[in-house]
């Protein structure tokens, strides 16, 4: 099975905030890895697929890079409505796996 | 526009058996692979597994922790998609999402459930 490694496990930022978080394969997965967004109480939200696509919808200040092993999700500038939890997602092989999460809090 | 609303959730006995089902509409159902992610109260997501399109045989896969235990189906004329859960355990407590793949074959999961909960417990 891949393992999929998310950091960090929680971070705190202000609105306005560049946010980085990153999600390491155990082994290549070529791009097929998804970021999705949670917020208490709901269901997951899509937010890119394929590494970097984002979907349609989405806010342009939220993009995704990488390649093989590791990947980053960004969010350019934080907005109120961004704090929630973020799991990546890879689809190259099955059993399908995800990360174990990133709760993004206000500072 | 895509819903997928998931129904059968509830309090099972450990050992006992339920079985959820997810009606879709807004899309050609039979096109797509769907696919069940579960989330323990306070825990991440888990795939659970998926069901192919027909177009791709309509073979499953499953997660090692409900191979044996969970059956995934679907039925294109209704558009709905099952989850047979049976010799239920503590440990499958969870709401359970109802997701559509964005292929026939499998992929990221672009629509989801609103989620119905399993709690099982004696």
């Amino acid at each position: 099975d891949i393992q999929m490694t998310q950091s960090p496990s929680s971070l705190s930022a202000s609105v306005g905030d560049r946010v980085t978080i990153t999600c390491r394969a155990s082994q290549g997965i070529s791009n097929s890895l998804a970021w999705y967004q949670q917020k208490p109480g709901k269901a997951p939200k899509l937010l890119l697929y394929a590494a970097s696509r984002l979907e349609s919808g989405v806010p342009s200040r939220f993009s995704g890079s990488g390649s093989g092993t590791d990947y980053t999700l960004t969010i350019s500038s934080l907005q109120p409505e961004d704090f929630a939890t973020y799991y990546c997602q890879q689809y190259y092989s099955t059993p399908q796996t995800f990360g174990q999460g990133t709760k993004v809090e206000i500072k | 526009e895509v819903q997928l609303v998931e129904s059968g959730g509830g309090l099972v006995q450990p050992g006992r058996s339920l079985r959820l089902s997810c009606t879709a509409s807004g899309f050609t159902f039979g096109d797509y692979a769907m696919s069940w992610v579960r989330q323990a109260p306070g825990k991440g997501l888990e795939w659970v597994g998926f069901i192919r399109s027909k177009a791709y045989g309509g073979t499953t896969e499953y997660a090692a922790s409900v191979k044996g235990r969970f059956t995934i189906s679907r039925d294109d004329s209704k558009s709905i998609a099952y989850l047979q859960m049976n010799s239920l355990k503590t440990e499958d407590t969870a709401v359970y999402y109802c997701t559509r793949d964005r292929s026939g074959w499998y992929g990221d999961l672009d629509y989801w459930g609103q989620g119905t909960l399993v709690t099982v417990s004696s």
